[in-house]
Formats: C-alpha cells, structure tokens, sequence
C-alpha cells in the first residue's frame, strides 16, 4: 500500500483564497484524521470521520474551515476565505477499523504558507 | 479531558549511546493507548511504538523500547544505541479506548544525535 497520500505537498496562497487539501486514506482504514502542525500550538486534532461521517469537528477553528468525506477514499479540507494564521503544516491520517490496528497513519502533509 | 506533556524540548544525546525521552500523560480513563511517533526534518510522522494500558509488558520494537509506569501515568521513550538518523522531533500521544478516536499530542522533544 502506498500510504496515506496528500496533496499537495506545498502550497503558497494569497490571503482572502480558498485552499483545498487532499487526502486520500490509506485503503481499508475506516477513520480518518485532519491534523494542523504550528510551532505555536504543536498537533491539533481538526476534525475526524469514521465510515465518511464527520464525528467530531470541534478542533476546526472556524467557519471559514470545512471538511468533506465524499467517499471512502478521498477527503477534502478546504479553508475559504485563508489567512495568513492558517498558515501551518496539515496532516491527514487515518486508521484501521477497532482491533484492527492500533496505530493512526499519517500522510507526508501539506505545508500551506498564506500571505 | 486527556493530556500529554513532554517536559524535553530538546535532547542531545551521543551517537551508540542510549536516550530517554520523558513522557507523562494525564486521563481518567482506565483504558488507553500511548504511542510515541518520530517527525524527521523532512516532515512525515512516523508511528514507532505503541503500549496499551493493559499491557502488562514493556512495549519494545527493535531499537525503541517504552518504558511504561502506570501508576506514575509516564510512558518514556528509550532509543538504544543511537544512530545518526534518530535526529529528529519525538512526539507522545495518548488515545483513550472508546468512542474517541483521536489522539491528544504531547509537544514534543528535539532530539539530536551528536557524531
């Protein structure tokens, strides 16, 4: 398997754009994890799905922040209208099914710089 | 509510020489995981180890081992014979057992393998 595949690696927007950051699961894992890495506040949970359901999205800062599951291989965070404090490095992960596996995988995440 | 706290921002350690990254986690939850991940300088987290509070044995995989303390809730990260390649951020996560799935992150220690 290829693991947890995000795109893309970097990106570098204008405050006021949208933003939309892929992720695609790892196949099989039933849970999937949006995370934001800032030297300020290290790992934050954003929101996470289980079975494409959004199960808890208090983690997601804003209503300029949201979140899709169209399926079980695919999911979409998109931030509209950015700024630069959304700055910080987005990590999806996600995870088998219970007992079948304990870990959360992680993709490589996506650097986003808006200025 | 979980918490994770790494009191190590930073680490040096030498090279062939053993380490310990302190992690200590705070739940009212008898049933939980903790783990530990690996962030290199390149961006990726890397899932090295994992100890479930049940588990009556230390955790250990190949070089990582987890020196897990219950009734003093701490879950240290030891590296035997480190290597060059170790430099990196050290994150502890804990996830409790049940219908949260998410991981809570400590923030993390930068360990440095001097030559």
């Amino acid at each position: 398997d290829a693991g947890v595949i995000q795109s893309p690696r970097h990106e570098v927007t204008e405050m006021g754009q949208e933003v939309t950051l892929r992720c695609k699961p790892i196949s099989g894992h039933d849970y999937l994890f949006w995370y934001r890495q800032t030297m300020m506040r290290g790992l934050e949970l954003l929101i996470y799905f289980n079975n494409n359901v959004p199960i808890d999205d208090s983690g997601m800062p804003e209503d300029r922040f949201s979140a899709k599951m169209p399926n079980a291989s695919f999911s979409t965070l998109k931030i509209q209208p950015s700024e630069p404090r959304d700055s910080a490095v987005y990590f999806c992960a996600s995870k088998g099914p219970w007992g079948g596996g304990t870990e959360a995988f992680f993709g490589q995440g996506t650097r986003l710089t808006v200025v | 509510a979980q918490k994770i706290t790494q009191t190590q921002p930073g680490m040096f350690v030498q090279e062939k020489e053993a380490v310990t990254l302190d992690c200590t986690y705070d739940t009212s939850d008898q049933s939980y995981g903790l783990f530990w991940y690996k962030q290199p300088s390149s961006g990726e987290m890397i899932f090295l180890i994992y100890q479930g509070s049940y588990d009556e044995q230390n955790a250990t995989e190949g070089r990582y081992s987890l020196n897990f303390q219950k009734a003093r809730k701490s879950a240290n990260l030891v590296i035997s014979a480190s290597q060059l390649g170790d430099s990196a951020m050290y994150f502890c996560a804990m996830r409790v057992t049940g219908s949260a799935r998410q991981l809570t992150f400590g923030s993390g220690t930068q360990l440095t393998v001097l030559p």
